[in-house]
């Protein structure tokens, strides 16, 4: 069981947006920033979003984050088939002292 | 550019020990601390734990412990994890990840990931 829950999976058309969500407690999303991981088959995980909602350089303004409370969700909107992919959501434990995933979700884009 | 190069997968029997290597180019080595994570069959990503590149000084992540060792190799700017006494359920593949600019937790750098197996 990840500390973190995601959505399992979500889909989408082409050019329609998705939302992800991420639901944590105070000892994690409630007290610290949030980072959001694009995760294509065979590739390395890439960072998408940190410090809640800011993208590095080279990621695309389809994606964004945002954050309430202790939860955060990531949009992307116009949705293209190189969108497909597992997306996770991570931060720091307190209480853990440690780095949390979500369980990660399974972008289709129909 | 940051760029993190693994070694490549490895086969092992149970009992056995693997040593992975995350060769870092395109920044100060000892600037970023690296994390280590693992994905498991099927699984989603577990973080592992850090090692300050500055001191050496490892952080192990719950069931880390004992078995798993972070290690550094400074003139040649790699890191290094380390698992002894391999169990099926270490096959795994393991990345290492690269402590975000600032003192936040992200990781802004990944490597391609190194697939351990272990089998008899």
């Amino acid at each position: 069981q990840s500390v973190l829950t995601q959505p399992p999976s979500v889909s989408a058309a082409p050019g329609q947006k998705v939302t992800i969500s991420c639901s944590g407690s105070s000892s994690n999303i409630g007290n610290n920033y949030v980072s959001w991981y694009q995760h294509l088959p065979e590739t390395a995980p890439k960072l998408l979003i940190f410090e809640n909602n800011k993208r590095p350089s080279g990621i695309p303004d389809r994606f964004s984050g945002s954050m309430s409370g202790t939860s955060a969700t990531l949009g992307i909107t116009g949705v293209q088939t190189g969108d497909e992919a597992d997306y996770y959501c991570g931060t720091w434990d307190n209480n853990l002292s440690a780095g949390v995933f979500g369980g990660g979700t399974r972008l289709t884009v129909l | 550019q940051v760029q993190l190069v693994q070694s490549g997968s490895e086969l092992r029997k149970p009992g056995a020990s693997v040593k992975v290597s995350c060769k870092a180019s395109g920044y100060i080595f000892t600037s970023y601390a690296m994390h280590w994570v693992r994905q498991a069959p099927g699984q989603g990503l577990e973080w592992m734990g850090w090692i300050n590149t500055n001191t050496g000084n490892p952080v192990y992540g719950q069931g880390f412990t004992g078995r798993f060792v972070f290690s550094l190799d400074t003139s040649v700017t790699t890191a290094y994890l380390e698992i002894s006494s391999l169990k099926a359920d270490d096959t795994a593949v393991y990345y290492c990840a690269r402590h975000g600019s600032g003192s936040y937790y992200f990781l802004d750098n990944w490597g391609q990931g190194t697939l351990v197996t272990v089998s008899s």
